[in-house]
């Protein structure tokens, strides 16, 4: 069965600092991944997806994310925080045959000015 | 378009009550599912649906049953309140049932069961 593993529950960050967040998943075959923000009380959104080709994907809001399959890894990485990112950030992987996401446990960002 | 709707907001029950957990949305998708969010524990899915007519288990189904009657509507039902069943429960719809469609979520709605 697949997995997804954010091992960082809470991440603190300077507003104008560099920003990586961790995921790992487990699945047998290639995946698809997604990152997903969630803004507090609020629906989640689509950050940026990764199915084939380059494995450095750009997505919204200045965020890039690296597949790296040796690794079994697809981090999230901003290069310049933003207040406005403090969010909680969901890392997922969906099956090939169907849409079944399962999400990791989340990672809570909090950006201090 | 309206994109993925979800009623009520907020709702509170009593163990033993039931209640459905509406969901729609303007977009023509074929996909549609039912998440819960709890603390610590990400989103799990619920149930699912590749069109009308059509749905299936997710990985937490207990307690909850749905029916897909049009391509627009995809209502959660709960049967009989349990205190466990108190979360966030998100809706979200894509175009295909294809892993590399994005889904798009509703709004939630927070359910609380005394």
């Amino acid at each position: 069965a697949q997995s997804v593993t954010q091992p960082d529950i809470h991440i603190t960050v300077s507003e104008g600092a560099s920003l990586e967040l961790r995921c790992n998943y487990s699945y047998g075959a290639t995946p698809y991944l997604f990152w997903y923000v969630q803004s507090p009380g609020q629906g989640l959104q689509l950050l940026l997806k990764y199915f084939s080709g380059d494995t450095l994907v750009q997505g919204i809001k200045g965020f890039e994310a690296e597949f790296k399959r040796s690794q079994s890894s697809f981090n999230l990485r901003k290069p310049s925080v933003h207040w406005s990112d403090a969010a909680e950030y969901f890392c997922a992987v969906a099956s090939g045959g169907g849409n079944k996401l399962t999400f990791g446990t989340g990672t809570q960002l909090k950006v201090e000015l | 378009n309206a994109g993925v709707t979800q009623t009520p907001k907020f709702q509170v029950l009593k163990t033993g009550q039931s209640m459905t957990l509406q969901c729609a949305q303007d977009m023509n998708h074929e996909y549609m599912s039912w998440y819960r969010q709890d603390p610590g524990m990400g989103l799990r899915l619920i149930h699912y649906s590749v069109g009308a007519g059509i749905t299936d288990q997710g990985e937490v189904p207990n307690g909850y049953n749905v029916s897909r009657s049009t391509t627009e509507d995809f209502p959660l039902r709960l049967l009989s309140a349990a205190p466990s069943q108190t979360s966030v429960y998100f809706c979200a719809s894509s175009y295909e049932a294809l892993g590399y469609n994005e889904q798009f979520f509703g709004p939630g709605t927070r359910l609380t069961v005394l």
